[in-house]
């Protein structure tokens, strides 16, 4: 199984400010036939379904502000969140979707510092 | 709108049996892959099953794989699990997803608010 690792657990970042979140995955999540990594981000906030940030890596899904950017490819990502809104205080987490089975990291706690 | 909605979570008893359904409305159910994922309480998310748009093809965690079976009735926009031989650990929230393009490793783009399975003595 791919084992996903994010890094910090937590963290607590002022209104305004950036937010970095990683995933390190315990092998490659990129598709040498397409290119892509299989590499998903989820927002959760409490008592809600998580939402679907940015999938493939970098793409954002449908409606996400752009404050939110996702980088990195192969073992190696990146959550950004940039201009800090309270609404963005959730836990985040990264998902490989490269193999079976479809592993998560154990999730990064945002707050407001 | 797209909407998901799951039922069937209930108090189960150890070696008991469940079947949770989710219904699926506001898109091409037969055009997209689904999946289960659960949450134990305070705990993170962990993918349990999946399976194809079609339903030719399924896949499972090895923590429910041989108790637990994935399945879809297309023409009724029903997505099931059915859960048998519960355990302790299978306490949980479980949610059902639907893939953001309809391929079987894609993102999930849609969820429901979950349905509450609890396995005690």
């Amino acid at each position: 199984d791919i084992v996903m690792t994010q890094s910090p657990d937590s963290l607590a970042v002022s209104l305004g400010e950036r937010a970095t979140i990683n995933c390190k995955s315990s092998q490659s999540v990129l598709n040498s036939s397409n290119k892509k990594n299989y590499l998903t981000w989820y927002q959760q906030k409490p008592g809600q379904p998580p939402k679907l940030l940015i999938y493939w890596a970098s793409t954002r899904d449908s409606g996400v502000p752009d404050r939110f950017s996702g980088s990195g490819s192969a073992t190696d990502f990146t959550l950004t969140i940039t201009n800090l809104q309270a609404e963005d205080v959730a836990v985040y987490y990264c998902q490989q979707d490269y193999s079976i089975p479809r592993t998560f990291g154990q999730g990064t706690r945002l707050e407001i510092k | 709108e797209v909407s998901l909605v799951e039922s069937g979570g209930d108090l189960a008893q150890p070696t008991g049996s469940l079947r949770l359904s989710c219904a699926a409305s506001g898109f091409t159910f037969g055009n997209y892959a689904m999946s289960w994922v659960r949450q134990a309480p305070g705990k993170g998310l962990e993918w349990v099953s999946g399976i194809s748009a079609s339903g030719r093809t399924t896949y499972y965690a090895d923590s429910v794989k041989g108790r637990f079976t994935i399945s879809r009735d297309n023409p009724r926009n029903t997505l099931y699990l059915q859960m048998n031989s519960l355990r302790v650990e299978d306490t949980a929230i479980y949610f059902c997803a639907k893939s953001v393009r309809g391929g079987d490793y894609d993102a999930f783009d849609m969820w429901g608010q979950g349905t509450m399975v609890t396995v005690s003595p």
